[in-house]
C-alpha cells in the first residue's frame, strides 16, 4: 500500500468555522507533512512531524493547527482563516531517515474560505 | 540557502515526440538528492525519477531519463515518445543528504507546465 488519504477533498468554509483536515498512511513512514499549493505554483511547506513530534514550523500563522495521533494519522485543525488560505493543501509522507525515499504525496483538500 | 529554477513556465510537445525539461539548481553542498514530480490535473503528485549527486550516471526511469550536470547544477528531465498520459505540472525538486535535522525538505522549482498535443 503506498497509499496517502486525505479527507475531505473539497471544503468550503467561513471565516469564522472550524474544521479539520484529515490524512492517513499505512506505509509505515515516520515523517508526515503538510504543504500549502496555490494554483499554478509549488507547494510551500507549512509543518513536518518526525515520529509523532512536530520537527519544523515554516512560520505558519497559528489559525493553523497541526496534530499527530499516531504515527498513520495527521490532522491540520483550522480555525478564523482568512480568504486568501483558500489554497490545495497536500499532505505528504516519506522515511525519516532514508533522504533518498521519496515523498508520497495525498490527492489534496481543495479549500475555499468565503 | 538552496534555490530550484524551471525557466520554462509552460512547453507544448508533439504526441511521440521528445522533450527536455529544464531546471538549474544553486547549492553549495556537494551531497544531495534531485527530483522530478509530476502532478497531473487531478493533483496527486507522483515521482517520476530521482537522481543521488554522488552519481555519475543519469537516472532513467521507461520514457524518462535526466541530463545531470553536477558542475553546471543543471538537472534537465527527457520525455520520449511522449503521451496524451504526460500532460502534467512538473517541478524539480532538492534535497539536501545532510543529516535529518534538515528535515527531508523538499526545495521545489516553480513549475513547468506540459501539454501534450495529439
Amino acid at each position: 500500500d503506498t497509499e496517502v488519504t486525505q479527507t475531505p477533498k473539497h471544503l468550503v468554509m467561513g471565516m469564522t468555522n472550524k474544521k479539520s483536515l484529515k490524512c492517513e498512511q499505512h506505509m509505515g513512514h515516520r515523517a508526515m507533512y503538510w504543504y500549502k499549493q496555490k494554483a499554478k505554483k509549488p507547494p510551500e511547506l507549512m509543518f513536518v512531524y518526525s515520529y509523532e513530534k512536530l520537527s519544523i514550523n515554516e512560520s505558519v500563522p497559528s489559525r493553523f493547527s497541526p496534530e499527530c495521533p499516531n504515527s498513520s494519522l495527521l490532522n491540520l485543525h483550522l480555525h478564523a482563516l482568512q480568504p486568501e488560505d483558500s489554497a490545495l493543501y497536500l499532505c505528504a509522507s516519506s522515511q525519516w531517515d532514508r533522504g533518498f525515499d521519496e515523498q508520497y504525496f495525498g490527492p489534496g483538500t481543495r479549500l475555499t474560505v468565503t | 540557502a538552496q534555490t530550484v529554477t524551471q525557466s520554462q513556465p509552460e512547453m507544448s510537445v508533439q504526441e511521440a515526440e521528445t522533450v527536455t525539461l529544464s531546471c538549474t539548481y544553486d547549492t553549495s553542498e556537494s551531497d544531495y538528492y534531485l527530483f522530478w514530480y509530476k502532478q497531473p490535473p487531478s493533483r496527486q503528485m507522483i515521482l517520476v525519477i530521482r537522481q543521488e549527486a554522488y552519481k555519475q550516471q543519469n537516472a532513467t526511469e521507461n520514457r524518462f531519463s535526466v541530463n545531470f550536470q553536477k558542475a553546471a547544477k543543471s538537472f534537465s528531465l527527457k520525455i520520449s515518445d511522449s503521451q496524451l498520459g504526460d500532460a502534467a505540472m512538473y517541478f524539480c525538486a532538492y534535497r539536501s543528504a545532510r543529516t535529518v535535522s534538515a528535515g527531508n525538505m523538499l526545495t521545489f522549482g516553480g513549475g513547468t507546465r506540459l501539454m501534450v498535443k495529439p
